[in-house]
């Protein structure tokens, strides 16, 4: 069990287009989501706190209008990249979790390339 | 502010050897995961220490949390090409248990030659 699903794995565009990636835990109800940014051959960097049916939180220097983030369901959690520009090129990571102390379990990833 | 150091940054061993992993933090723990990334590829969940001197094993991966519960390892014995990838410790970020918010060391990426 335990199994988060990220899509879409890959997207390339133009500059300015808004893209939204989805994030949905296909066998358990995620009471907490939380998105990430990795730059290559970095850790993970926590960008924003999805919690159902409330505002997500962000993390210190994320704007919270550049990257919108909706978490409509108990499985459910999108991240959308506004007007999108090539310094947002980046692979970005969901993962969801049960509560408590239960881990994080991730997506396998979105690589976005803003031309 | 909480830091994860994990040692070594990479290690590359002949198939079949055995191996540690190091990660210790500068603060007390409430709770290590351990996870294995490939590269452009997502996490996968290993192993969560919750009490001190606790261990774990899966298969030929032992992992192990101190008694101060300040520094975790990973084992692997009998390392496979299989085992290739980078693995991330993480942990709750001091005072944010609730959240379940997680800071992560910045990995370890092992490479294993057949």
């Amino acid at each position: 069990g335990a199994v988060v699903s990220q899509h879409p794995s890959r997207v390339i565009c133009k500059s300015g287009t808004s893209v939204k990636i989805e994030c949905r835990s296909l066998d358990f109800q995620a009471t907490t989501m939380f998105w990430y940014r990795q730059f290559p051959k970095q850790s993970l960097m926590l960008m924003a706190t999805s919690n159902e049916g409330s505002k997500a939180t962000y993390e210190q220097g994320v704007e919270k209008d550049k990257f919108l983030i909706n978490h409509a369901s108990l499985t459910l959690s999108t991240l959308t990249v506004t007007s999108a520009h090539p310094e947002d090129s980046s692979f970005y990571i969901c993962s969801a979790r049960r509560g408590g102390t239960q881990p994080q379990h991730f997506g396998d990833g979105t690589r976005l390339s803003i031309l | 502010s909480q830091e994860l150091e994990q040692s070594p940054q990479s290690l590359i061993v002949q198939e079949g050897k055995n191996l540690t992993i190091n990660c210790t933090s500068s603060k007390t723990l409430y709770g290590l995961y351990w996870y294995k990334q490939k590269y452009g590829e997502g996490l996968i969940f290993l192993m969560m220490l919750q009490k001190g001197g606790e261990e774990k094993s899966h298969e030929k991966i032992t992992a192990k949390l101190d008694e101060k519960k300040q520094q975790s390892s990973l084992h692997i014995t009998a390392s496979q090409p299989s085992h290739a990838g980078i693995y991330l410790c993480g942990a709750p970020i001091h005072g944010s248990s609730n959240t379940g918010k997680l800071i992560f060391g910045q990995g370890t990426t092992l490479q294993v030659k057949p």
